[in-house]
């Protein structure tokens, strides 16, 4: 079975300042898919990023990247010039190529100070 | 419309209570879900029904009885539950297929067994 690990139960970044988030993952599979999903407090759970793994390019959306290392198996997201509404619990999520199955990792909760 | 909605916000049940949870989405997505997510922790996958059928149930207490009446409805009923059933119930939907197709998120329903 898949898993995901985030190795940062918690994470600070300085308003402005750039922030990344770490994600390593396990699997057998050649193809999948990787989620950054963003959950503030008592809202909504949205997306962030996403990434194929066929796909040697990194994704990028805007102020928010990631760092893909299909070998490595790591999946990481920077945020830049990081802003008050981006603090929320983040949580890195792969899903298999031919099912609709998605796991989560333990999540990052990320503070921004002003 | 990218809107998952459900009802209701909050729900307080005692254990011999039966009540029901609903979820309903009109972007004409085939894949609905349902989780569960405990305070600080991951949402973790419940069911999946795919095509209004049900393609995954992730080992779930038959206390716990998805149904999928149509393509944009899903609902979840519950009974006899038990006070560690308290969560969050969150609710997706998504295209399906072999494509990076993100799942959209319900804002939840707030559980509480008594």
């Amino acid at each position: 079975a898949q898993t995901v690990t985030q190795s940062q139960p918690e994470m600070s970044v300085q308003e402005a300042e750039t922030v990344t988030l770490s994600c390593t993952y396990d699997t057998s599979e050649s193809d999948y898919y990787l989620f950054w999903y963003k959950q503030p407090p008592s809202r909504q759970m949205i997306l962030v990023i996403r990434q194929e793994a066929y796909k040697q390019q990194n994704a990028t959306e805007n102020r928010f990247s990631v760092n893909f290392q299909k070998a490595a198996k790591s999946f990481s997201l920077k945020i830049s010039d990081s802003q008050l509404g981006d603090a929320a619990m983040y949580f890195c999520a792969y899903r298999s190529f031919d099912n609709n199955d998605m796991r989560f990792g333990a999540g990052t909760r990320l503070t921004v100070k002003p | 419309d990218t809107e998952v909605t459900q009802t209701p916000k909050h729900l307080v049940m005692g254990m011999t209570n039966k009540k029901s949870l609903k979820c309903e989405q009109h972007m004409g997505h085939r894949a609905m879900y349902w989780y569960k997510q405990k305070a600080k922790k991951p949402p973790e996958l419940m069911f999946v029904y795919s095509y209004e059928k049900l393609s995954i149930n992730e080992s779930v207490p038959s206390r716990f009885s998805p149904e999928c009446p149509n393509s944009s409805l899903l609902n979840l009923h519950l009974h006899a539950l038990q006070p560690e059933d308290s969560a969050l119930y969150l609710c997706a939907s998504s295209q399906v297929g072999r494509v990076n197709y993100e799942q959209y998120f319900g804002p939840g329903t707030r559980l509480t067994v008594t």
